[in-house]
């Protein structure tokens, strides 16, 4: 069964450093998301990207986050300059379909921000 | 502000009993309605969704909507200890917008 794959499966970093998170959405797939996971809270949406362009993001998703599609098949989350609040689970989904709730999770990215 | 509203539980079911999970949601013009899985330190996983008022089954599941009282339902039937787990209620508000909006999830028990 098709599926989306991150890495790495777990991060710890310094306060201030800059983190890449990657993701492989379903190879069908057009769009893709983000969204994080705080522990003990809500699924919260970061952004979403269709056709190599943020298609919506959130107000969390300020200045010191971007997301690139580099190849065919990643599709990468930055932060720039990682806060202590930062620290969450990142999932990155894919849909078939635009404004589509049908979502395909990937397994999560921990960030640990020390 | 758009909300989704969860009991968090957790709710405590015997194995082979009904589980009613419900969820209200704030934005009026929502669109479609989501239940998502988790499990404990996994990614959410789809199991319902329903567009229209009114019931949608799919095997043990009915997923039921009311859009005049905003309210969403999960009804599992024949509750199985696999089927212990959060169940977070996802709304989308359509009209251009891609995000969903989550609750903050019921935590289900089923008791063997």
């Amino acid at each position: 069964e098709p599926e989306v794959t991150q890495t790495p499966s777990h991060q710890v970093t310094q306060m201030g450093q800059e983190v890449i998170l990657r993701c492989v959405p379903i190879s069908n797939h057009l769009y893709f998301y983000w969204y994080r996971q705080i522990l003990g809270q809500k699924v919260e949406f970061l952004v979403s990207f269709y056709n190599n362009e943020i298609s919506e993001k959130s107000e969390i998703f300020d200045d010191q986050f971007s997301v690139e599609r580099p190849d065919g098949s990643n599709f990468t989350l930055k932060i720039r300059s990682t806060k202590l609040e930062d620290s969450a689970m990142y999932f990155c989904a894919s849909s078939e379909v635009r404004e589509s709730g049908e979502l395909f999770f990937g397994e999560g990215s921990r960030l640990t921000v020390l | 502000q758009k909300e989704v509203e969860q009991n968090s539980g957790p709710l405590s079911v015997p194995e082979g009993a009904i589980a009613s999970l419900n969820c209200t949601y704030s934005d009026r013009g929502s669109q479609s309605f989501f239940w998502y899985r988790q499990y404990s330190g996994k990614s959410p996983e789809l199991i319902m969704f329903i567009y229209s008022n009114g019931d949608k089954e799919d095997g043990r599941f009915t997923a039921q909507l009311n859009k005049a009282s905003q309210y969403v339902s999960l009804l599992i039937r024949d509750s199985q200890p696999s089927d212990s787990a959060t169940y977070l209620c996802a709304v989308h508000s359509g009209g251009g917008a891609d995000g969903l909006t989550f609750g903050k999830g019921t935590h289900l028990i089923i008791q063997p």
